[in-house]
């Protein structure tokens, strides 16, 4: 199994341009997380979906993330306009619904000049 | 309240030497309890989950108090390749709350 894959793995910007994370869940698996590490704040959940349905985004930071998952395969967070305050590592993480265990991807380095 | 408190320390332990990393959390709701482990610039990958009776997984062992929602970690027998961030995760139904970590660096 290719396990959670995320692209890009290193993303530089600058402010006020739009910036697109992707990420391909585990084949099988039917939840789907948005995590932002930093460190002062750690991992902050932002999104996570069920069965391809969001369930809880109370942490997306503000009106310019938004997070898409047409299918089961694949998602995106957006963030539009992008802002230096946003820098941080973005990982996506799945697992399957009974099974407690999560698996991330390798995250993506996201610097806003 | 932070869902879930972690001292960050550093830890700075010598090889061999056994090392405990403590982690408290606010809800009495939370079912499910685990250590991930995390090493520099890489994802976070599960070590352990924690069951109430206690759990051992070679040098490692797990302890988890509900009444004082309090779980614990022991490292024993310390060896360099356990250097890294340890995060104490609760999941409360579907969503995983993460601890900031401790850091842990074991010295030849």
């Amino acid at each position: 199994d290719a396990g959670v894959i995320q692209s890009p793995r290193h993303e530089v910007t600058e402010m006020g341009q739009e910036v697109t994370l992707r990420c391909k869940p585990i084949s099988g698996h039917n939840s789907l997380f948005w995590y932002r590490q930093t460190m002062m704040r750690g991992l902050e959940l932002l999104i996570y979906f069920n069965n391809n349905v969001p369930i809880d985004d109370s942490g997306m930071p503000e009106d310019r993330f938004s997070a898409k998952m047409p299918n089961a395969s694949f998602s995106t967070l957006k963030i539009q306009p992008s802002e230096p305050r946003d820098s941080a590592v973005y990982f996506c993480a799945s697992s399957f619904g009974g099974n407690e265990k999560l698996f991330f991807g390798s995250g993506t380095q996201l610097s806003v000049l | 309240r932070k869902e879930v408190e972690q001292d960050p320390g550093p830890f700075n332990v010598p090889e061999g030497a056994t090392v405990a990393f403590n982690c408290t959390y606010s809800n009495s709701a939370s079912q499910s309890f685990f250590w991930y482990r995390q090493d520099c610039r890489k994802e976070p990958k599960l070590l352990m989950s924690v069951y109430s009776s206690g759990n051992e997984d070679g040098r490692f062992t797990a302890q988890l108090n509900r009444a004082s929602q309090y779980i614990s970690l022991l490292i024993r027998d310390s060896k360099l390749s356990d250097s890294a961030t340890y995060l104490c995760v609760v999941k409360r139904p579907d969503q995983f709350y993460f601890g900031t970590g401790t850091s842990l660096t074991v010295i030849p």
